[in-house]
């Protein structure tokens, strides 16, 4: 069984461009949570979604972020207009239904300049 | 709001000696999880033991075990016989039974000495 898979592991922008990042969670996982860490920082919880519902996104910034889990496909995390700010390694996990345990993805490190 | 907090930014052990991290946090609920998740320089996230507060036995995987106190809200992460392998960023991290999302500490930097 696969683990919980990101792309692209490295992604740089520049101010004002946008960044999607991806995640798939392992096979049978219909849970996923993005976390943001900051450099020298422990993991911010930002959003977490079901299948084409997100659940609580109390932890995304109000503007310029969005996510998505559709039906088929990846989750998309988006980050609109990107700042020097956002520079951050961006982390997914999954988990199945009715469990407490997520199982976390190498993470995505997006650089903008 | 919950909040987890882990007092020693960086902590250091010969190899084959015995290290303890500890972590701290509050919350209202009774019923709620706790975790220690390692991070090495890869930065891939990997759960190394987790704890139901519902439990009073420690838990315990391998050389890793845990102190949980809960009256003291207390969670300290003990590593038995180190090897260098066990060197990485350890976060502490709590979640609620009902609800969905971690929380995690700042992280100890754990090396470990030849």
């Amino acid at each position: 069984n696969a683990g919980v898979m990101q792309n692209p592991r490295h992604l740089v922008r520049r101010r004002g461009q946008e960044a999607r990042l991806r995640c798939s969670p392992m096979k049978g996982h219909s849970h996923v949570y993005w976390y943001r860490q900051l450099p020298e920082e422990g993991l911010k919880f930002m959003v977490y979604l079901q299948k084409e519902n997100i659940i609580d996104e109390s932890g995304m910034p109000k503007e310029r972020f969005s996510a998505e889990f559709p039906k088929e496909g990846p989750s998309i995390l988006r980050i609109q207009q990107v700042v020097r700010g956002d520079s951050a390694a961006y982390f997914c996990a999954s988990s199945p239904l009715k469990s407490y345990e997520q199982y976390f993805g190498p993470g995505t490190r997006l650089t903008v300049t | 709001a919950q909040t987890v907090t882990q007092s020693q930014p960086e902590m250091s052990v010969q190899e084959a000696e015995t290290v303890t991290l500890s972590c701290t946090y509050d919350t209202s609920e009774s019923d709620y999880y706790l975790f220690w998740y390692k991070q090495p320089p890869s930065r891939q996230m990997i759960l190394v033991i987790r704890q139901e507060a519902y439990k009073q036995q420690n838990a315990t995987e391998n050389r890793f075990s845990v102190n949980f106190q809960k009256a003291a809200k207390s969670f300290s992460l003990k590593i038995s016989d180190s090897q260098l392998g066990d060197a990485a960023m350890y976060f502490c991290a709590y979640r609620e039974t009902s609800g969905s999302r971690l929380t995690f500490g700042e992280g100890t930097q754990l090396t470990v000495n030849p």
